[in-house]
């Protein structure tokens, strides 16, 4: 079955400390891996994707298929990161019918 | 471009009414998801449908819960004689295209929908 776990509701870190977001998938073909945003009062926005292999904001976030995880990092948390955050999978081998799978998220609160 | 229109954004609704939320895509956009989220839980899939056509139901539950994207028009997502469970937030996304590793979908900011 297809699913996304993110295993924290709540990560709390200090300004300037290192910031890492786990996300676990169940897959059985190639997925394909996105962490959204969301900021307060804003929509859900894409961060960045594992195919692209960037750097968004200071964050990256590289696929791990052994571990079956693709984790969010950042070397050093700012205030302004303080967000919800969405880990998301989708096929990449099912023709037009494609739909995201969501992680609960993980609400990361940087604290001054 | 606007980006993706959700209205209303808050709706209010009795036991046993109706609830028609509305999504306009992205211009140039065919595509439209709709998604779900309860309290306390994740997003959940819910449909997707292309102009006309609905491509994926696999989420929408089967009773009292439908969906459309006209030729001309927003999407529509409307849940007859709504019950308390219903009360969440409703987010479409849309995109150019589906199947594409490259494309992605924008969000609209969903509708709180409360049933009283």
């Amino acid at each position: 079955a297809q699913r996304v776990t993110q295993p924290e509701k709540l990560l709390s870190v200090f300004k300037g400390a290192p910031v890492e977001l786990k996300c676990n998938y169940s897959y059985s073909g190639s997925p394909e891996l996105f962490w959204y945003v969301q900021y307060s009062r804003q929509r859900l926005q894409l961060l960045l994707r594992h195919i692209s292999r960037e750097s968004i904001k200071g964050f990256t976030a590289d696929l791990n298929k052994g571990e079956t995880s693709f984790h969010l990092k950042k070397p050093f948390a700012q205030e302004e990161d303080s967000a919800m955050y969405y880990c998301a999978l989708t096929t990449t081998n099912a023709g037009n019918n494609r739909k995201l799978i969501w992680g609960l998220g993980t609400s990361l609160a940087v604290n001054p | 471009n606007a980006g993706v229109m959700q209205n209303p954004r808050h709706l209010v609704r009795r036991r046993g009414q109706e609830a028609r939320l509305r999504c306009s895509p992205m211009k140039g956009h065919s595509h439209v998801y709709w998604y779900r989220q309860l309290p306390e839980e994740g997003l959940k899939f819910m449909v997707y449908l292309q102009k006309e056509n609905i491509i994926d139901e696999s989420g929408m539950p089967k009773e009292r819960f439908s969906a459309e994207f006209p030729k001309e028009g927003p999407s529509i997502l409307r849940i007859q004689q709504v019950v308390r469970g219903d009360s969440a937030a409703y987010f479409c996304a849309s995109s150019p295209k589906g199947g594409s590793m490259n494309t992605e979908a924008f969000f609209g900011q969903g509708t709180r929908l409360t049933v009283v």
